[in-house]
């Protein structure tokens, strides 16, 4: 089974700070990884496919990077609508998809 | 506008079967480029896949769930449904469903899911 390992679980930062979230795969998944964004009450929101690539109307702030085993999701300019936690998913394995534990992203 | 929408009991008890069907409008649900997939979330925690189905039938299930899931699709009523068998409180979840798209493009696969239901809370208790 691949796991993924997302790190921090949660963090606090300031309106315009930068924000970024790892994940972290037991084995390499190649590109083979996308990034949700759930707000409370809500269903997930896909914000970057295939590690890179942002979503159609997703705003530019949102960006993702890694290949292998280490991925990165950064929010270059944290706004107060950015407030939701943060999943990455892995689909390496169609058979076997796996999201990450979540990152909690809250403004100080 | 693809919409999916779930529906089902919202109380089930210990030791029996959740069901839950998946209502897709606004979009095919027999097209080669997607599979039609559940997941769960418990209160407060993370999101954890169930399983996915393609149109013609072909199922993947969570190795954690296998031995209770079965998922299975109508595509005459644009329905894919999940069954799970032996309900504990630790199933006591908002229960999803989604389309999860894939594609090969210039030599790249893509597979991620980009339509969800609002969700369903199911609470297990006698």
């Amino acid at each position: 089974d691949i796991q993924m390992t997302q790190s921090p679980s949660s963090l606090s930062a300031s309106v315009g700070d930068r924000v970024t979230i790892t994940c972290q795969a037991s084995q390499d998944i190649s590109n083979y990884l996308n990034w949700y964004q759930q707000k409370p009450g809500k269903a997930p929101n896909l914000l970057i496919y295939d590690a890179s690539n942002l979503e159609t109307g997703v705003p530019s702030r949102f960006s993702g990077s890694g290949s292998g085993t280490d991925f990165t999701f950064t929010i270059s300019s944290l706004q107060p609508e950015d407030v939701a936690t943060y999943y990455c998913q892995q689909f390496d394995n169609l058979l076997q998809l796996t999201f990450g534990g979540g990152t909690k992203v809250e403004i100080k | 506008q693809l919409q999916l929408q779930e529906s089902g009991p919202g109380l089930v008890k210990p030791s029996e079967t959740l069901s839950l069907s998946c209502t897709v409008s606004g979009g095919s649900i027999s097209s080669s480029s997607y599979y039609w997939g559940w997941i769960r979330q418990p209160p407060g925690k993370g999101l954890e896949w169930i399983g996915s189905i393609y149109y013609s039938g072909s199922t993947y299930y969570n190795p954690s769930l296998r031995s209770r899931v079965t998922i299975s699709v109508d595509t005459s009523k644009y329905q894919f449904s999940l069954k799970l068998s032996s309900v504990t409180a630790a199933d006591t979840a908002v229960y999803y469903c989604a389309r999860l798209t894939h594609y090969y493009d210039r030599g790249a696969y893509y597979c991620y899911f980009d339509y969800w239901g609002q969700g369903t809370l199911v609470t297990v208790s006698s």
